[in-house]
């Protein structure tokens, strides 16, 4: 399967610990992106990377989320003291770079419960 | 800014046809169709480029009219394995840049 694949699937933890996300993209896409979907909402973007840079980040992410693609292949999503509202599906894409237009696919998410 | 999507659920009996609109209230230049399953994760259906566009993938098409800002997305004849939650996607800014989705419209087809 060439797909976006994501790992782990699903993931609960407690309160105040701290949980990696890790994507891996379609092999030939360079751009990746994380976006966070609770029940009954769109997918809501977080950030995303062309390569290994990480051009975009949403106002919405708090200090406690960093995500890096240190060779522009994997990311990894880390969130620091989980809160609640932390729990959510956080899903991994990745699209090429075009001048226009760019398709992008979806991975199977990982799901989050913070208890 | 999120696209706003009309009607939040619809209920279709097999055969039937619907229409899901997605409208911006800034200049779209791209709109992009997903269907998400529960549990799963969006699935892409197909991308709208240009001012009245029109594409279709399978029984489900859409159209695309930039100057009014919206683009609607028809399924005809539905099967029951189009249920699912529809989503529209804009570019957040001009250009190639990550999109922004609508909540969704959720379709049930009942047999």
């Amino acid at each position: 399967d060439t797909g976006v694949s994501q790992d782990p699937r699903h993931k609960i933890t407690k309160r105040g610990q701290n949980v990696t996300f890790r994507c891996d993209p379609i092999s030939e896409h360079n751009r990746l992106y994380w976006y966070r979907q609770t029940l009954g909402q769109g997918p809501e973007f977080l950030t995303y990377f062309q390569n290994e840079a990480q051009l975009e980040k949403s106002r919405l992410l708090s200090d406690r989320f960093s995500a890096e693609r240190p060779k522009g292949s994997f990311s990894t999503l880390e969130i620091q003291r989980t809160e609640q509202g932390d729990s959510a599906m956080y899903l991994c894409a990745s699209s090429l770079d075009v001048v226009f237009g760019n398709t992008i696919y979806f991975g199977e998410g990982s799901w989050l419960t913070v208890v | 800014q999120q696209p706003v999507q009309s009607p939040q659920a619809v209920i279709l009996r097999e055969g039937e046809d619907a229409v899901i609109n997605c409208s911006s209230s800034k200049a779209l230049y791209s709109v992009h169709w997903y269907r998400q399953k529960h549990g799963e994760a969006p699935v892409f259906l197909m991308i709208l480029l240009k001012g009245g566009e029109q594409k279709g993938h399978d029984k489900i098409s859409a159209s695309f009219n930039e100057k009014k800002q919206q683009s609607s997305l028809y399924l005809t004849a539905s099967q029951l394995s189009y249920s699912g939650t529809y989503f529209c996607g804009t570019p957040r800014g001009s250009g190639n840049t990550p999109l922004v989705f609508g909540k969704g419209t959720r379709l049930s087809v009942i047999a």
